[in-house]
């Protein structure tokens, strides 16, 4: 399976901040990587896919970029909304596998 | 709009099964896979596995086959996920989701995700 590692594993920033969340695989993923966002008691919802691509009514504060193993999520201007856990997943190959998440709090 | 309806949340006892549901709405039921996904403590996200709701062919993460078996009602537009032996490592929060497709990329990932069923082991 391929593994998904995610940095920091937790994260504290203040409103109006960029943050950066890193997502590691153990191979290539060839930018099959989604990033997803759940909110406190709610179902994770896709942000971005395609590592880069934004989802339909996601806020453009919110971007992905990267390639071959490395990816990150970028915010920028950090709304009081945007707290949250944030997964990294890839589906290049099955099994489909998840990072640990990345909890994100205002500071 | 897509909508996938979990049903309630169960408690169960170590040993037991439990079988839990996922109705789909706002699309061709047969036109998807259903995946499902578990979450323990609230973080870590696991696959499961698929199924076709038109043929009924499944794909297992192989850590949960000889744990789940997913059904389909196409009668009914709705997915099971049954879950044998429980134990203590069991208790989680499971949800079916579907994919989303773009027209250039095809593929997005997991686009709908049910509320989620929080599954409770414990005598």
């Amino acid at each position: 399976d391929i593994q998904m590692t995610q940095s920091p594993a937790s994260l504290s920033a203040s409103l109006g901040e960029t943050v950066t969340i890193e997502c590691l695989a153990s191979e290539d993923i060839y930018s099959n990587l989604a990033w997803y966002q759940q909110k406190p008691g709610k179902s994770p919802q896709l942000l971005i896919y395609y590592a880069n691509s934004l989802n339909d009514g996601v806020p453009s504060r919110f971007s992905g970029s990267g390639s071959g193993t490395q990816y990150s999520l970028k915010i920028n201007s950090l709304q009081s909304e945007d707290v949250s856990i944030y997964f990294c997943q890839q589906n290049y190959d099955s099994p489909p596998t998840f990072g640990g998440g990345t909890k994100l709090e205002l500071k | 709009q897509v909508n996938l309806l979990q049903s309630g949340a169960a408690l169960v006892k170590p040993g037991a099964s439990v079988k839990l549901s996922c109705k789909a709405s706002g699309y061709t039921f047969t036109d998807y896979y259903i995946h499902w996904v578990k979450q323990s403590h609230g973080k870590s996200l696991e696959w499961i596995g698929y199924i076709n709701p038109n043929s009924g062919y499944t794909n297992y993460n192989e850590k949960f086959k000889s744990k789940a078996t997913l059904t389909v009602d196409k009668s009914t537009n709705t997915a099971y996920m049954e879950l044998s032996r429980l134990t203590s490592e069991d208790s989680a929060t499971y949800y079916c989701t579907r994919g989303g497709f773009d027209t250039y990329y095809g593929y997005k990932g997991f686009a709908y995700w049910g509320q989620g069923t929080l599954v409770t082991v414990s005598s």
